[in-house]
């Protein structure tokens, strides 16, 4: 499985956009990009997951380079409530480790009023 | 919006003791995995299920844990001695059949398990 590398944590403020950027250089061929948030207490959620280049969901947007060595998750205008954990995964969908999730060590984002 | 249930949510228990950890998938999905997180560490994959056995499981997954769906809905973890070290919030989670998003894992709430 591709290791991933995030920030450990980053600051803004409401209604901004934020940019968290995840390496993961290592990205196999089959691999897909996952990200999910996680609350204090509560399981991870399912925010958004690419291939290539742009996806764009109603809560976020996931930019994928051309090598894909790396990946952007983009939240727009985040509030108080996005204040949370975030993670990115890279696996095979499809192969023997489809579904063997690895979450890294992922990224505390704190908005800030 | 369906949601994966888990329960109980809380589950004190002493060393050496068993305990099962039950889960209730969403009812169409497919695929079964349980996950462990202790406090202030991140989530660690435990166990994938599928087709009423285990597709993959990880190291920490050794022979005190064992899984099971004893029917059409449950699905269950189950540690046979427990010990300190499994002290940890343990997550069930679901998905679909393998389709262009199977990798969108529905998470439960949780099952507080603390070992004394």
């Amino acid at each position: 499985l591709a290791k991933t590398t995030q920030p450990i944590s980053m600051d803004s403020y409401e209604g901004q956009e934020v940019n968290i950027t995840c390496s993961h250089n290592n990205i196999a061929t089959n691999d897909y990009i996952t990200w999910y948030q996680q609350f204090p207490s509560q399981g991870p959620r399912f925010i958004i997951q690419g291939y290539k280049t742009k996806v764009t969901n109603e809560v976020a947007s996931l930019f994928i380079p051309a090598d894909r060595k790396s990946s952007t998750l983009s939240l727009p205008r985040v509030s108080l409530s996005d204040t949370a954990v975030y993670y990115c995964l890279v696996g095979d969908m499809w192969g023997t480790n489809a579904g063997k999730s690895t979450f890294g060590d992922g990224t505390t984002l704190t908005v800030k009023p | 919006e369906p949601e994966v249930t888990q329960t109980p949510s809380h589950q004190v228990t002493q060393m050496g003791q068993e305990v099962i950890l039950r889960c209730v998938p969403i009812s169409n999905h497919l695929y079964f995995y349980w996950y462990r997180q202790i406090l202030g560490q991140k989530v660690e994959f435990l166990v994938s299920f599928y087709n009423n056995e285990i597709s993959e499981k990880s190291e920490i997954f050794d022979d005190q844990f064992s899984v099971e769906r004893p029917d059409g809905s449950n699905f269950t973890l189950k540690i046979r001695s427990t010990k300190l070290e499994d002290s940890a919030m343990y997550f069930c989670a679901s998905t679909r059949a393998r389709d262009s998003r199977s990798y969108e894992q529905y998470f439960g709430p949780g099952t507080r398990l603390t070992v004394t």
